[in-house]
Formats: C-alpha cells, structure tokens, sequence
C-alpha cells in the first residue's frame, strides 16, 4: 500500500510560470514532510521540509503548503526556471529514526 | 545539509563477481543509515536499514546473502552486491538519518552498478 501518493506523474511549466505537485498520506502519525530534488544520475537533494505546526513555510521560490485536516501537502515553484527541471519526490516520516515514504516522483520540465 | 560521500559513482563489473559500495557521512555520527535501489523512471526503493553496531533491517523481497550490508562504524556504511548478475544493475543510493531532533534525511550521490 502506497503510503505516500504523489501527482502529477510529469509536469510541464512554462519559464515564469508556478509549479505545483501534490501529495497526500494516509497515516496521521506522519509528523515530517520533506521535498527532494533529484537530477538524472545524482542522489536526492532535500529541498524544502515542513512539520504539522505550520500550514505554509516558504524558502526562496520553494514554498510548501499543509492541509493538516485533509492530509495533504503540496511544493510549489515560483517563477519557475529550466533549471529546476527535475524529478520531485515528497516524503513522510513518523519520529526520529524512523523510515521515511516516498511518494512516486513527479518529473518537471520548464520550457523557456 | 549534511554530506553524505557515496563512492564509487559508478561500476561496471562481470556477472558473478562482487561489488562493494561505500557510504560515508562526512558531517556528523551516522547511526542509521538507509539503502535504496532506484530503477530508471521510479521511485526510491528502501532495501534496508543498517544501523551501526547490528544487523541490517532487510525490507521484505531484498536477499541478504545478496546484498550485504555492513555498518562498523558511525560514518562508514557498505553494501556489497554479492555474485552480481545482470539484473542487479540499477542505481544505489544510500542515505544517512541526522540526529537530534531534526530527523532530516540526506543521500549520498548515488553508485550506478552496471552487471554484464
């Protein structure tokens, strides 16, 4: 069972344009959401992460909104940049030292 | 965030041979470290859970005479491939668990394993 679900499967924004991904859990225990970025041929990068008491954190064009009631959360890209074309996974994990889910990735392409 | 040198980046070996990927966390005391097996296009698939001074947690399916994992100290983490074959090829990532509070996970760069 897919802990973490994650849409869209690819995403094509135009430069300048916002870049929204979705995603949606299921365990309420889940107290860490983090963003990562991953490059084809490189590891992932964490990106952006929030925690469930805040609905919004925000760091430079990355902003990452909490819908704690309908658990969800979801990365968006301001003024999107070719770039940032990239694979996106979202992430949960309960406490420390434990698994993190990962949801099934989201490739962004921005066009110029 | 943290470093996390993974090494080598990439591999090539003759099927049956054994090959043996390194993890290191450059920044700080790594008790837990994460494996994963990444296919082309797909997400991140955790292997096991090696936490240093024990065995590995394996994830169901993974073969633990195959894929060896061994955490002897608290910033050097290894995972060999045992006889190697074809369809062991995929990309191997691991990661390393921060401590204290933030229990924020970073990843090495990944080790591309081609079997021929």
């Amino acid at each position: 069972q897919q802990q973490v679900k994650q849409s869209p499967q690819s995403l094509i924004v135009q430069k300048g344009g916002i870049s929204i991904i979705n995603c949606a859990y299921e365990n309420t225990a889940f107290d860490y959401f983090p963003w990562y970025q991953q490059f084809p041929g490189k590891g992932p990068a964490l990106l952006i992460a929030i925690r469930p008491d805040v609905s919004e954190k925000k760091e430079g064009r990355f902003t990452i909104s909490f819908n704690k009631s309908a658990k969800q959360f979801s990365l968006h890209i301001m003024d999107s940049q070719p770039g940032d074309s990239a694979t996106y996974f979202c992430a949960a994990s309960r406490g420390t030292g434990n698994q993190f889910y990962f949801g099934t990735g989201t490739s962004l392409t921005v066009i110029p | 965030g943290a470093v996390v040198s993974q090494h080598p980046s990439r591999v090539i070996c003759k099927s049956g041979t054994s090959v043996k990927i390194e993890c290191r966390s450059l920044d700080f005391q790594a008790t837990t470290m994460f494996w994963y097996r990444q296919f082309p296009k797909q997400s991140l698939m955790l292997m096991a859970t090696s936490n240093e001074g024990s065995k590995a947690t394996y994830e169901q399916g993974v073969e633990k005479d195959k894929f060896l994992i061994n955490h002897a100290s608290l910033t050097l983490s290894t995972l060999t491939v045992t006889s190697a074959h074809p369809e062991d090829s995929s990309f191997y990532i691991c990661s390393v668990l921060a401590g204290g509070s933030t229990g924020e996970l970073f990843f090495g760069e990944g080790s591309r394993l081609t079997v021929l």
